[in-house]
């Protein structure tokens, strides 16, 4: 139980693109998924916490209007990386927690490779 | 936010040897922690899990111990094997940061068959 999925795992874009990143909660409904970029041989950064048909709650330094989190449905959040730029490139994870419970479980991730 | 980004400690132990990371928190009012592996190219997977109320439980291999006072937080891995080298996390929670997770530098582990 408590598997949560991402798509797509791996994405190479073009620079001033847009890119949208989907995170599910498979067997379980997640009232609230959290976003983390991590860069290499470094720990993960909280970007932002989405709550399920609310706005979402975003980390000191974290730009809302470029790191779009839509949380429509309680197993689907989407992170969309605005007009990416080379230095967006990072590994985004997100985790899932759901109703009550404390523990959040987390995605496989997904490797964006802006060019 | 609190979580860190530094570049990871290492640790490096022969196979068949036990492990200890360690991990310092800097919410006093953290109430709940959780150690997570990480691999290669993948999403933290949850390890063994700890509340503020304990100061010590054991899972299948591994063994979490609180120092609340020092605010400390250790994973000890017993009879390691190489499928244990990854990085290792600990995340601290406390409901007065929202109840969000923060993520500590983490510790690659590497064992040496």
């Amino acid at each position: 139980g408590a598997v949560v999925s991402q798509h797509p795992s791996r994405v190479i874009c073009k620079s001033g693109t847009s890119v949208k990143i989907e995170c599910r909660s498979l067997d379980f409904q997640a009232t609230t998924m959290f976003w983390y970029r991590q860069f290499p041989k470094q720990s993960l950064m909280l970007m932002a916490t989405s709550n399920e048909g609310s706005k979402a709650t975003y980390e000191q330094g974290v730009e809302k209007d470029k790191f779009l989190i839509n949380h429509a449905s309680l197993t689907l959040s989407t992170l969309t990386v605005t007009s990416a730029h080379p230095e967006d490139s990072s590994f985004y994870i997100c985790s899932a927690r759901s109703t009550g419970a404390e523990t959040q479980y987390f995605g496989p991730g997904t490797r964006l490779l802006v060019l | 936010g609190e979580s860190v980004g530094l570049h990871l400690p290492t640790l490096s132990v022969q196979e068949g040897d036990n492990s200890i990371i360690n991990c310092a928190y800097s919410n006093s009012a953290s109430d709940y922690f959780i150690w997570y592996k990480q691999e290669s190219g993948k999403g933290p997977q949850f390890i063994i899990d700890i509340r503020s109320n304990m100061d010590k439980r054991q899972g299948q291999r591994v063994t979490v111990l609180l120092n609340k006072t020092v605010k400390h937080l250790s994973l000890q891995i017993a009879a390691t094997q190489p499928g244990d080298s990854a990085v290792y996390f600990c995340a601290e929670n406390a409901v007065n940061t929202g109840n969000q997770f923060y993520f500590g530098t983490g510790t690659s582990l590497t064992v040496i068959p």
